[in-house]
């Protein structure tokens, strides 16, 4: 079984501050981790993605995140927020095998608002 | 560009009407995903082609349907549809590999349809 918890389902930053959006994980394989981007009325977007490689993983969009096995978490972070990123985020993860062969568990989403 | 295309974006359809919504995709990928979206929620996944191989999850209701004709093209039906079937509904592609293991892809999302019910 797998799981996704995002901490904070509303997040609120002034523009050119710093971007932290939390997602914890619980999978019983060794998971894959992406980060989604869904602006409104819009499918999801692919902002990046941890398949076992380097654990600190770059995105589009100036977007990173950090895969912690021992926190079980991968939150994303953006250095200086722009007016554009105001999105709901999404964290998801993949599982490696059975029945959970590729399909995607989501968490709760988190709303980012940017201020100017 | 490779991609996922969704028709309509915008649907309405009254209370017990049959409605058909599709997806195509010119990714060639093997396998296809449709998801439920509520206001606020997460997506929700209603069932995915392996190939032609149709996997439903338990808690989708017998009154979705879905068809996949080719490798290109899933519809998704739904047989009557009612008020609390409003909705985003979004269509997404991945492709596995087998190489000693099978590597997941990653998931490519559709734009989406809102369908509406009156």
């Amino acid at each position: 079984a797998q799981s996704v918890t995002q901490l904070g389902s509303h997040v609120s930053v002034s523009e050119g501050a710093l971007v932290l959006l939390r997602c914890n994980y619980s999978s019983s394989v060794p998971p894959y981790l992406f980060w989604y981007v869904q602006y409104p009325n819009q499918g999801l977007q692919l902002l990046l993605k941890y398949t076992s490689a380097a654990t600190l993983v770059k995105g589009i969009n100036g977007f990173e995140a950090e895969f912690k096995k021992s926190e079980t978490s991968f939150h994303l972070t953006k250095p200086s927020a722009h007016m554009s990123d105001a999105a709901e985020y999404f964290c998801a993860v993949s599982g490696s095998g059975g029945t959970s062969y590729g399909k995607l568990t989501f968490g709760q989403g988190t709303i980012l608002t940017v201020h100017p | 560009d490779a991609m996922v295309i969704q028709n309509p974006r915008y649907q309405v359809t009254q209370f017990g009407k049959p409605v058909t919504l599709s997806c195509s995709q010119t990714l060639n990928h093997n396998v296809m995903y449709w998801y439920q979206q509520k206001s606020s929620q997460a997506p929700k996944l209603l069932f995915h082609y392996y190939d032609k191989d149709f996997n439903n999850e338990a808690d989708t209701p017998d009154n979705f349907q879905s068809r996949r004709p080719n490798t290109s093209f899933c519809f998704l039906d739904i047989r009557s549809p009612g008020l609390g079937d409003a909705a985003m509904y979004l269509c997404a592609t991945s492709r596995t590999r087998s190489s000693g293991g099978a590597d997941r892809e990653t998931q490519y999302f559709g734009p989406g349809t809102r369908l509406l019910v009156l």
